[in-house]
């Protein structure tokens, strides 16, 4: 497997609180992804980086924010967590040159109660 | 806008049975192609892919895909299914260019595969 690391694995947290997910990646690939999947709606992208400093919106953006201060590491906030927001976070990395797949993390389940 | 379709949501098969899922995209340019499996509880791990050259491209656990580009489709194919291949598929393409490209994937199919 790729060398990603989602962390936490697992998360219970409250409505209204800010959370921060990591994913570290040791593949030194230039693209990361943050994703939530969900049962009905496969797998939506929340945002993505091209590099350091580089992000753009996915398609599910709002109440989240990313931030990619290192090449491996790429962090998801939940600014104000919100029951809507439960679901299983991947983070996945590509190279993105013209023949390469995403490699995904292990995933984290996160649950806002 | 582009898009992946599969067709079959929900697939229950009895084992040594025939599998095909259906993939099509809407995407004019050049495409690679995906099929990612999802096992219970597990992430998604790579299943095979096509980027160029032979259309029937062969992937792990006896899956094959056949690109047909006339058909914007990418179908996924197995012969003999096994319980254990009971899990989540989903396609991908990888469309855009520069900065924009990015995998847009379809919603993805259930197997259930009985013993």
């Amino acid at each position: 497997d790729a060398g990603i690391t989602q962390s936490p694995r697992h998360k219970v947290t409250e409505t209204g609180t800010p959370v921060t997910l990591r994913c570290h990646q040791t593949e030194n690939h230039r693209y990361m992804y943050w994703y939530r999947q969900d049962p009905g709606h496969g797998l939506r992208l929340i945002h993505y980086s091209y590099g350091v400093k580089d992000t753009d919106k996915g398609e599910v953006s709002d109440g989240y924010s990313v931030s990619r201060s290192k090449t491996e590491d790429f962090l998801l906030t939940l600014e104000s967590a919100t029951s809507s927001q439960t679901s299983v976070y991947f983070c996945a990395i590509s190279d993105n040159t013209r023949n390469t797949e995403a490699f995904f993390g292990q995933g984290t389940r996160l649950t806002v109660v | 806008a582009q898009s992946v379709s599969q067709h079959n949501h929900h697939v229950i098969l009895s084992e040594a049975a025939s599998l095909e899922l259906g993939c099509n995209y809407s995407y004019g340019g050049t495409v690679n192609l995906f099929w990612y499996v999802q096992y219970p509880g597990q992430h998604l791990q790579l299943l095979l892919k096509y980027f160029s050259g032979d259309p029937l491209v062969k992937g792990i656990k006896g899956f094959e895909a056949e690109f047909i580009k006339s058909k914007f489709s990418f179908n996924l194919r197995k012969p003999s299914v096994q319980w254990s291949d009971t899990a989540e598929y989903f396609c991908a393409v990888n469309a855009g260019a520069g900065n924009n490209r990015k995998l847009i994937w379809g919603l993805g199919t259930s197997l259930a595969v009985n013993p």
